[in-house]
């Protein structure tokens, strides 16, 4: 089956840890995005990506990290400079430009205590 | 920079009752969809409007895409506990990736 898989579902670190979460997509698409949802909030942008070893930052990209090393993957870092880590994560992935829709992954649950 | 509000952000109803949800751009948009987020879920594709005007439905779905094509509106008929959800409106940015709205949290009451 066609779809986009984030992996873990739910990660905990400790604070100061950086940790990487985990986006791989078997549907041919070219643009992945990664975006951040904190409780009763809409999808904030992190990083996005239109094509391999291309990325470009979102509206809050500080702390973050990503690469784009293969078509198919597209993980995302959280560092230790993210004062504010803990949120959902939300992976997706589209053909640019951006349409006819995108295409979420499960999302990563990450809690840093 | 580009600002997509929704209004309300949160709607209890009765089941049975309708729901409307409106989103408004700062920016005239080239197209707007609308995704579904289930409770613990992740945002589902719902549907793409492109033309000014444009009116599509999906069953007790109607949504609508402004003239001006900076609005769009999404009512749901009779709802039904399956409704329960966060609805949000999404649109290119002048970069072209998906900008999301801040979302309209659906509670429907049995």
């Amino acid at each position: 089956d066609g779809g986009i898989t984030q992996s873990p579902k739910y990660l905990f670190r400790k604070e100061g840890q950086n940790v990487t979460l985990s986006c791989e997509q078997n549907l041919n698409h070219d643009a992945m995005y990664w975006y951040r949802q904190d409780p009763g909030q809409g999808l904030r942008l992190i990083y996005y990506s239109q094509i391999v070893n291309d990325f470009q930052k979102g509206d809050i990209a500080e702390g973050y990290s990503v690469s784009r090393e293969k078509k198919e993957s597209f993980p995302l870092t959280v560092t230790s400079a993210q004062k504010n880590p803990t949120a959902f994560y939300l992976c997706a992935s589209s053909i640019p430009p951006p349409g006819p829709e995108a295409f979420f992954g499960q999302g990563t649950r990450l809690t840093v205590v | 920079g580009q600002q997509v509000m929704q209004i309300p952000q949160y709607q209890h109803v009765q089941e049975g009752e309708d729901f409307t949800t409106y989103c408004n751009s700062s920016t005239t948009l080239s197209n707007i969809q609308w995704y579904k987020q289930r409770p613990g879920g992740h945002p589902v594709f719902l549907i793409q409007l492109v033309k000014s005007g444009e009116v599509k439905k999906q069953k007790r779905l109607t949504f609508q895409f402004g003239e001006a094509k900076k609005n769009s509106s999404l009512h749901i008929t009779a709802t039904q506990t399956t409704d329960v959800g966060t609805y949000f409106c999404a649109g290119p940015n002048t970069g072209n990736q998906f900008y999301f709205g801040t979302g309209t949290s659906l509670t429907v009451i049995p």
